[in-house]
């Protein structure tokens, strides 16, 4: 079963706006972690966040978590063309001594020039 | 670095018919992993390895098959195509140490 749930599932943005995208997930996990996809690419890490975490930033990039609500937000400023991909979390957990990582729906994220 | 390659890039195949998906790392990865991405359900996890010599079943193991006898390659095979299988198959792998995954391209198999 899908532990993320991703909103919205997709959004269509002005070049230079910042886009969010929100995930929610179901139980207790080690980290979470944002991924972006081009189209009929493979996945390629953007950011990490631990559960002890509350807020990362990689350049542009913000990442907050809040295990309390189980929630997490990627934020990006200042969006480029260039970041028209879609964007997945992935809650990051334990089982029988290995790390899976469990992904969301995804969020399409278009910027529009 | 290549980083992680997968072959074929696309197949198509009949119902009933085999065939075997490779993934290639030359990073030295440990981990190894196999995902089928289908529209609306994101990445769901089939089998994984973490070295040479040892598979785990995932998420979604029914109908596959896996093996690791070189920690640079993570095979996937499919004994006998159904169309609930035509997907697009991503290989990912990870060093013990971190826990970014690295992806490859993907393989985009149709069953008809």
């Amino acid at each position: 079963s899908q532990q993320g749930e991703e909103d919205p599932q997709a959004l269509s943005i002005q070049e230079g706006e910042n886009a969010t995208m929100n995930c929610s997930y179901k139980t207790s996990i080690n980290n979470l972690q944002w991924y972006r996809q081009n189209s009929g690419r493979g996945l390629v890490h953007l950011i990490l966040i631990r559960s002890n975490e509350r807020e990362k930033h990689s350049g542009r990039l913000r990442v907050t978590l809040d295990t309390s609500k189980k929630s997490s937000s990627l934020l990006i400023t200042a969006s480029r063309a260039a970041d028209t991909a879609s964007y997945f979390c992935a809650t990051a957990s334990y089982f029988q001594g290995a790390q899976k990582l469990v992904f969301g729906q995804g969020t399409r994220l278009t910027i529009n020039p | 670095n290549a980083g992680v390659t997968q072959t074929p890039k696309f197949r198509v195949l009949k119902t009933g018919q085999s065939m075997t998906l490779l993934c290639a790392q030359d990073m030295n990865h440990e981990y190894m992993y196999w995902y089928r991405q289908d529209p609306g359900m994101g990445l769901r996890l089939i089998h994984y390895s973490v070295g040479e010599g040892t598979t785990a079943k995932g998420e979604v193991p029914d109908g596959y098959n896996v093996s690791r006898l070189k920690k640079q390659n993570f095979l996937l095979g499919l004994e006998s195509a159904a169309p609930s299988q035509t997907s697009v198959y991503f290989c990912a792998s990870r060093w013990t140490g971190s826990y970014e995954q690295y992806f490859g391209p993907g393989t985009r198999l149709t069953v008809t």
